[in-house]
């Protein structure tokens, strides 16, 4: 099966201009996540969808980072305006559950971020 | 606060010899602890999930075992292309990842 797909691979901007990185999660995956990766630390969720709906975005950046699904399908990220410290990787992850209940979470290659 | 932490942060081993990482975990409501495996530049490849004490997985050289507490994963006899980032994490209920930091290994030939 096709795995996640997430462009674009890099991008480098200025402090305060604005990015924008889409996914295209798993056919049938109904839960869509992102995650953000600073170098040498592990994964940080900051948006989790349901289909159409925000199931958690407790740890987004509200005043400068917003997230859509549309249709349930693809996503969109955005970072308006950029600060220094969002330089990481953002992952984008889709997921089906296990049986137990537990959700194993596919991820796309990331879009690596640098903000000068 | 949900947290996982590994360590040792980086270990370095040569081809053959064997050892374990570790992953301590307090996840409330904890529906699994995962296992992952990072290569630079790409992202985190799913290895294992377990469920409850006393679990153990096994997949080629790698060997993942839970106790309430932790988790380890015993690499036996690595090799060169064993080299990674092993990431663990826990799930809550909610099917949220909390993920440690990572261990960063390098096995030499």
């Amino acid at each position: 099966e096709a795995g996640v797909a997430q462009s674009p691979r890099y991008k480098i901007i200025e402090k305060r201009q604005s990015v924008a990185f889409w996914c295209n999660p798993i056919s049938g995956h109904a839960t869509l996540y992102w995650y953000q990766q600073i170098l040498g630390q592990g994964p940080k969720l900051l948006i989790q969808f349901q289909n159409n709906g925000v199931v958690d975005d407790s740890q987004l950046p509200k005043d400068r980072f917003s997230a859509e699904r549309l249709k349930g399908v693809d996503s969109t990220l955005k970072i308006q305006p950029a600060k220094l410290e969002d330089s990481a990787v953002y992952l984008c992850a889709s997921s089906f559950r296990t049986v137990s209940g537990a959700n194993v979470l596919t991820f796309g290659a990331g879009s690596r971020l640098t903000v000068l | 606060e949900d947290q996982v932490t590994q360590s040792p942060e980086a270990l370095r081993l040569q081809e053959g010899e064997s050892s374990s990482l570790n992953c301590s975990y307090t996840v409330s409501g904890l529906r699994g602890l995962f296992w992952y495996r990072q290569d630079p530049g790409k992202g985190p490849e799913f290895l294992f999930t377990l469920y409850s004490a006393g679990e153990e997985k096994e997949k080629e050289r790698l060997k993942a075992t839970l106790t309430k507490k932790e988790s380890f994963l015993h690499i036996t006899a690595p090799k060169p292309e064993d080299s990674a980032t092993y990431l663990c994490a826990g799930s809550q209920g909610a099917q949220k990842l909390v993920f440690g930091q990572g261990t960063r290994l390098t096995i030499n030939p």
